[in-house]
């Protein structure tokens, strides 16, 4: 069966700092990856998209960026983190070539003071 | 401007009573539309997927319709029970291999 993590579940980083989260899915192959943020109280909102290795949508412009180097590996990374991006962000999967239901990972929660 | 909007933050009710959370969506011809449930802290999860033929759909106590002309989804617990009390989000395809999320109603089921 197909799982997903994502680490670390939780993270504290003062402004400025560098940031990376990790997302790993297993069981599956050429899946379509996701990221999102989810601020309190809001909604999904989609930060990157991918399709395959080396390939990466942005939905919106930030200080935030996306890498994906393995099939089932996908990477969020800042160099200087602000305070507006504190939230719970969360790693997806689709299946490739299907537009049908999404699998989330466990998230993390990300505090930036 | 395309928008989702579910009908309420917040929505208490009685256990055993049916609960009823609306979605409606503006600027979007989804070709299908996905609920899902998050509870606090942890990630969303798949409940149902509604195409833009089917009328209504139905998974134990739950039923989704999807009315294209209205542009509004209904979803439905019957007998609700205290473990249904959680975040219910819409999701409606935009066509490209993603999903555009609602805010989401959390409902919360009393005993």
């Amino acid at each position: 069966s197909q799982t997903i993590h994502q680490w670390p579940a939780t993270l504290v980083q003062p402004v400025g700092s560098p940031l990376s989260l990790e997302c790993t899915v297993e069981g599956t192959s050429n899946p379509n990856l996701y990221w999102y943020r989810q601020a309190a109280g809001r909604g999904l909102q989609l930060l990157f998209y991918s399709v395959g290795i080396g390939q990466i949508s942005s939905e919106v412009p930030q200080n935030l960026s996306a890498s994906r180097p393995q099939d089932r590996q996908f990477i969020l990374s800042s160099k200087k983190l602000l305070l507006s991006d504190s939230g719970f962000y969360l790693c997806a999967w689709t299946l490739g070539g299907s537009t049908d239901t999404q699998y989330f990972g466990p998230g993390t929660r990300l505090t930036v003071l | 401007s395309q928008k989702i909007e579910q009908n309420s933050e917040a929505l208490n009710i009685q256990e055993g009573k049916t609960a009823t959370l609306t979605c409606n969506y503006t600027n979007y011809s989804p070709a299908y539309l996905q609920w899902y449930r998050q509870d606090p802290g942890r990630g969303p999860v798949f409940l149902l997927l509604i195409r833009e033929n089917e009328k209504e759909k139905r998974k134990e106590r739950l039923k989704v319709t999807f009315d294209t002309t209205l542009k509004q989804s209904l979803f439905h617990i019957t007998a609700s029970q205290p473990a249904d009390s959680a975040t219910y989000l819409c999701a409606l395809d935009r066509g490209d291999y993603k999903l555009s999320f609602g805010a989401g109603t959390t409902v919360t089921v009393r005993a």
